[in-house]
Formats: structure tokens, sequence, C-alpha cells
């Protein structure tokens, strides 16, 4: 299993650009989210599923957009980036967000600057 | 609201000696869950230890514990045996019926040899 994979990596865009993180995993997990991570703030939720077809906003949702059409992607989509959106962006699963709560997996991080 | 508090930035730690790092937590909720995450410089999110609110019993992973105080509302993390390898960024993280896991702002422990 690869778990839950990320990418790009590194991505570097100009103000105003749009661009899509892309998420997959492959555990079968209805729960999948999205966080950035910025010092000294820890992890903020942006944004969170449930499973296909259903998604939420977190904490932090202005500026960014999601869709869940399969069970295995959800990407993160920044419609115009901002500086402010320089950050680095965890994706994480886990079996479910409901009533059975299990540990979340996450992917290795993609560090976005916007300049 | 949920919330999640860490008060201590920073950490330092001789190796083989014990740390203490604290977490406190607000929710209504009555059944909720409460971890702790080390990130180490690879930034790999890891899972250190879990705790169901619902049980009353510290939950223990090897040299990982906790000490859990429902009603103060407090989540603190054990490290016993310290050791190179445990030096991260710790965070402490709490999930509720609302489907949001919320995590405060880290710890950072350092090791010293």
């Amino acid at each position: 299993n690869a778990g839950v994979t990320q990418t790009p990596k590194f991505q570097v865009l100009k103000t105003g650009q749009s661009m899509t993180l892309q998420c997959a995993q492959d555990m079968n997990h209805e729960y999948m989210s999205w966080y950035r991570q910025d010092p000294g703030m820890g992890l903020r939720l942006i944004h969170y599923s449930v499973g296909a077809g259903i998604t939420d906003q977190g904490e932090v949702p202005n500026g960014y957009n999601v869709s869940r059409s399969t069970t295995e992607d959800f990407p993160l989509r920044l419609l115009s980036a901002a500086p402010s959106q320089t950050s680095v962006y965890f994706c994480a699963s886990s079996r479910s967000g409901g009533s059975v709560v299990g540990e979340q997996f996450f992917g290795p991080g993609t560090r976005l600057t916007v300049l | 609201a949920q919330t999640v508090t860490q008060s201590q930035p920073e950490m330092s730690v001789q190796e083989a000696e014990t740390v203490t790092l604290s977490c406190t937590y607000d929710t209504s909720e009555s059944d909720y869950y409460l971890f702790w995450y080390k990130q180490p410089p690879s930034r790999q999110m890891i899972l250190v230890i879990r705790q169901e609110a619902y049980k009353q019993q510290n939950a223990t992973e090897n040299r990982f514990s906790v000490n859990f105080q429902k009603a103060a509302k407090s989540f603190s993390l054990k490290i016993s045996d310290s050791q190179l390898g445990d030096a991260a960024m710790y965070f402490c993280a709490a999930y509720s019926g609302t489907y949001k896991y919320i995590f405060g702002t880290g710890t950072r422990l350092k090791v010293l040899a």
C-alpha cells in the first residue's frame, strides 16, 4: 500500500495563479481532510470529506475549493493564489470521521510558496 | 467550539531522562478522542498515542504514556528514557462528533546528548 500520496512536493506560484494539489489514498478510507501548517499555528483544517460526494468546510476554507468524486481522491484547488496561502499543506485520511474514529494517516506534505 | 492548547512552545530533555508535554482541551461533547502526533524534521506526521475519553485507563505505548485528567480536560504526554530520535515537534489533537480533528500549536522537543 502506498498510503496517502500528495503531489507535487514543492510548488511556487505567482499571485493570482490557480492550481490543484493532488491527494490520493489506497486504504479505502471514508474520511479525508486537508490542513495547512504555518509556524506557531499548528495544523489548521481547511476542508474535509466524510465520503464520496460529501465535503464540508473546516476552520480556514476561504480561497480553497475541494471535491470528492471518488473514495480515493480528494484534490484541493487554489482559485487565485495569494501570498497568505504560502504554507505547507497536508492531506490526511482515516477509517471514519463518524462514530468509529480511527488514526489519521498523513501524506508527506506540499510546500507551497506564493510570490 | 472545540479547542486544543499546548502552552509549551519548546522543551528540552537530557538523553535517557523523562519529559512531560502538556496539553489542555475544551469540548462540549461527552464522547471524544485525543491524540498525540510526532513530526520529525522529515515533516511526516506520525501517530504516537491515542486515548478514548470513555476509557479511564491511561494509554501506554512502549516509552510513551499519557496522563488523562478528564475533569481538568488535560492530556499530557510522558516520554520515558528519551532518545535522540524523539527530537521532533509534538502535536496534541482532539476529535469529537463534529467530524473535525483540532490540533494544538505544537511543542518542539529537543533531546540533549
